[in-house]
Formats: structure tokens, C-alpha cells, sequence
């Protein structure tokens, strides 16, 4: 069975652009995440699905972060515009509700 | 105060060493719990789960103490193969990561 994917996998972009992550989840698993990492600490969660619906996204910095889940299934993370403090590995996991989380690869975004 | 806080490490150790790693949670309503494992520059993985009796997979052995708050690690007979972070994870309902603790063994 396919793990989680994400694309693209390394993302080098100016500051000031837009840049954009995607994610396709474990076949049915109904609740997906976005964590965003930073060298030497642990993910922190920034929004979680529960099939099409965001029901925790307290800690996405609304002003320039945005995230989607259409139809339940694949989600799209969105940074317009990214900043150098941006710079991260940002993860997608997924999990059936409760259960263990299955990471993907990430995506290393580098703002210069 | 942190919601998950790790011992910060690194921890370097010998092959066939006994090490132990500890987290403590601030939410005393979190259901279940759980050690996560990450090699450099990949993603977490899990390791075990944690339950309220304590529970051992090998040579690994994790332990609950609710009323403190606490949950713990054990590595027996370190392998160098066991070199990675091993991050705690709480579910608060969402689940929340410790830092993590970075150890090393060394041949």
C-alpha cells in the first residue's frame, strides 16, 4: 500500500513569493495533517482535517498561510507571500481517527 | 511551560548501554500516548505505543505515570542502529510533539 505523498520534495523560492505543498493521504484515511518543522525541535501541528472539514486550525498564521481539502482526499498548503522565517520542513501525515499518524517525506522549503 | 516537554540530549552512548528517556505532558485529560522515531532528515515513524500498564516491544520498554504526568523510554543493549531522535507524542486531541531527544551510539 502507498504511503503518504507529498510534493515537491525541495522548494527554493525568493521572499515575497507564493510557493505551494501537496499532499495525498493514506487511501482512506479521514483525517489529514500539516505540521511544519524546524531543525532540532518537533512538528507542530498547523491544521487538521477531518475529511473535507479544518477542524483545528489555530496555530496556521491565517494572514498568509492557507490550506484545502477538497472532496475529503488530497490537501494543498499555501504561503502567499513567504517569508524568510518560512523556511521549514513542512510534513503531511494522515490517520484514521486516534490512530497512529503516518508521515510523509516532507517538503524542505528554503526562503532566500 | 511546554505542552510536551523532552529531556533536551543529546544523549552518546556505547553499544549494549541501558538508556532511558523521559517526557512530561501539562493536559492531565490526554488520552493516549506515544514515542515516535526520526532519522535525520526523514519523517517520524512510529515506535510504540505507550498504555497505562506499561508496555515492552524488545528491547524497548515504555511506561505511563498519569499522576505525574510522565512517560518514559527504555532502550536495553543499544545497537548502533538505535542512533536517532526519539520524539514523545500526546494526544490532547491533536496530537502534540516534545522536541525530541537525539541520541547516538556509539561502536
Amino acid at each position: 500500500e502507498a504511503g503518504v505523498v507529498q510534493s515537491p520534495r525541495y522548494k527554493i523560492i525568493e521572499k515575497k513569493q507564493p510557493v505551494a505543498f501537496w499532499c495525498n493521504p493514506i487511501s482512506g484515511h479521514n483525517t489529514l495533517y500539516w505540521y511544519l518543522q524546524n531543525l532540532g525541535q518537533g512538528p507542530e501541528l498547523l491544521i487538521r482535517y477531518e475529511n473535507e472539514e479544518a477542524v483545528d486550525d489555530s496555530q496556521l498564521p491565517k494572514d498568509r498561510f492557507s490550506a484545502e481539502r477538497l472532496k475529503g482526499v488530497d490537501s494543498t498548503l499555501k504561503i502567499q507571500p513567504a517569508e524568510l522565517g518560512d523556511s521549514a520542513v513542512y510534513l503531511c501525515a494522515s490517520s484514521t481517527w486516534g490512530n497512529e499518524q503516518f508521515f510523509g517525506p516532507g517538503t524542505r522549503l528554503t526562503v532566500l | 511551560r511546554k505542552e510536551v516537554e523532552q529531556d533536551p540530549g543529546p544523549f552518546n552512548v556505547p553499544e549494549g548501554a541501558t538508556v532511558a528517556f523521559n517526557c512530561t505532558y501539562s493536559n492531565s485529560a490526554s488520552q493516549s500516548f506515544f514515542w515516535y522515531r526520526q532519522d535525520c532528515r526523514k519523517e517520524p515513524k512510529l515506535l510504540m505505543s505507550v498504555y497505562s500498564s506499561g508496555n515492552e516491544d524488545g528491547r524497548f520498554t515504555a511506561q505511563l505515570n498519569r499522576a505525574s504526568q510522565y512517560i518514559s523510554l527504555l532502550i536495553r543493549d543499544s545497537k548502533l542502529s538505535d542512533s536517532a531522535t526519539y520524539l514523545c507524542v500526546v494526544n490532547m486531541g491533536d496530537m502534540r510533539f516534545g522536541a525530541g531527544t537525539r541520541l547516538t551510539v556509539k561502536p
